[in-house]
């Protein structure tokens, strides 16, 4: 069975500086989709960035960047610079092509909760 | 520009008590989910569907049931609350061929 583990429930830094959000998954399937989503105070969910297994090339956009590597079975998360925006809790998630139903319904991660102070 | 709309926002119950939830997507998405949300827990998957009129189970899916009438709603029905569903519950939706899906903002349900 597919499972996303994010190992830090909280990281609190201070505003302006790098952190890194970690997420290693697990799945059977060789075609896979990986996925983050940020929840704002707020409580919606947005969504920031889909990879899928096949594309390995990590992705700059603006101040986030992401590092997926197949060989570890980790997609982790990198903001730069960080803002009080940022503040939320970040979900990595995981859509299974085949053993996932058909669907591609989302299996989560339990989320890390990120708190940057001014 | 709604997207995905949750109704109601917001909901009181006592155990035993019935209700739906309402989804409703305004994109022609073939796809969507319901999920409910835990301190501690994450996201996970009640019930999800793949087309109008097709409806299966997820992770989670006792003491819930579903409906997909019409393509572009998605009922989620609690037959008899127990406080243990009391959770924030999101739907989702998306078109083909693994594209992200959308979440609505959610509805914050307390069963007393």
């Amino acid at each position: 069975a597919q499972k996303v583990t994010q190992a830090q429930t909280e990281i609190s830094v201070v505003e302006k500086e790098d952190v890194t959000l970690d997420c290693v998954y697990e799945t059977r399937d060789t075609t896979y989709y990986l996925f983050w989503y940020k929840q704002p105070p707020s409580g919606e969910l947005v969504f920031l960035i889909r990879r899928n297994s096949f594309d390995e090339q990590n992705e700059i956009s603006g101040r986030y960047s992401w590092n997926f590597q197949k060989s570890t079975s980790s997609f982790n998360f990198t903001i730069t610079a960080s803002q009080v925006v940022d503040s939320a809790v970040y979900f990595c998630a995981l859509s299974e092509l085949y053993s996932g139903g058909g669907a591609d319904g989302l299996t989560f991660g339990k989320g890390t909760h990120l708190i940057i102070q001014p | 520009n709604a997207g995905v709309t949750q109704t109601p926002k917001f909901r009181v119950l006592k155990t035993g008590q019935s209700m739906t939830l309402l989804c409703a997507q305004d994109m022609n998405h073939e796809y969507m989910y319901w999920y409910r949300q835990d301190p501690g827990m994450g996201l996970r998957l009640i019930h999800y569907s793949v087309g109008e009129g097709t409806t299966a189970k997820g992770e989670v899916p006792d003491g819930y049931n579903v409906s997909r009438l019409k393509k572009q709603n998605f009922l989620l029905g609690l037959e008899s609350a127990a406080p243990s569903q009391t959770s924030v519950y999101f739907c989702a939706s998306r078109t083909g061929g693994s594209q992200p899906q959308h979440f609505g903002d959610g509805t914050r349900l307390s069963i007393l």
